[in-house]
């Protein structure tokens, strides 16, 4: 693994399902972040980790949840997805918890619900 | 909270000439503002990034300047080429521990070959 990845790249869900999306990074950074990016709305926070076992909530974090067991690996899991939710999803991570330090994303995932 | 706007949403200009992308923002305690570039099917991407404490910050083709009185900053990209094609966000935050950035809504901006 090189920088952070997601997985998977793309998703078809049915509304009511649940779904886990997969983030890693190997970079040792202590923060992570999930963005979400819709056409004219930019990329919004939904969920933030400033370091391993913790969490915070963004801009727009219903519907979302997260955790941080380790350092590396931050999933977010939609419960019963709806509609609204199809967007592209894009984790991010940084050395540390203030914005003043880069964020480096991942590749994104799209996700379409039914 | 933070309330950051880019204008306008698309820009178009002509290979070889500047472009100039502005965005404001509300929050007078922000001091950090970084542009991000984004290619089509690809990842945001750091370009460049302000902090309060200078005006002006370049870096080969592009610049980024900022007016901490009047609450807006601006990227400047000189001699475009194509590959300067992408949406771009610029976002804005205080710099304190578990600070967040806000994000602008993104420029598309186009070069004519």
């Amino acid at each position: 693994i090189a920088g952070i990845t997601q997985a998977p790249t793309s998703q078809i869900l049915a509304a009511g399902r649940r779904m886990t999306l997969r983030c890693t990074q190997d970079m040792r950074h202590n923060a992570m972040y999930w963005y979400r990016q819709d056409l004219g709305l930019g990329l919004r926070l939904i969920h933030y980790s400033n370091t391993a076992g913790t969490t915070g909530k963004g801009e727009v974090p219903d519907g979302y949840s997260v955790s941080r067991a380790n350092t590396d690996d931050f999933p977010l899991t939609l419960a019963s997805a709806v509609p609204s939710q199809t967007s592209v999803y894009f984790c991010a991570s940084s050395d540390r918890a203030q914005a003043g330090d880069e964020q480096f994303f991942g590749p994104g995932t799209r996700l379409t619900v039914l | 909270g933070e309330n950051v706007e880019q204008h306008p949403s698309t820009l178009s200009v002509q290979e070889g000439d500047s472009a100039v992308i502005k965005c404001t923002y509300s929050d007078s305690a922000s001091n950090y503002f970084p542009w991000y570039k984004q290619e089509l099917g690809k990842r945001p991407q750091l370009i460049i990034d302000i902090r309060s404490n200078v005006g002006e910050k370049k870096d080969q083709r592009i610049a980024v300047t900022l007016n901490k009185t009047a609450k807006h900053f601006s990227l400047h990209i000189t001699e475009t080429q194509p590959e300067d094609s992408a949406v771009y966000f610029c976002a804005a935050s205080e710099t304190g521990a578990n600070s967040k950035l806000t994000f602008g809504k993104g420029i598309t901006l186009s070069v004519r070959p």
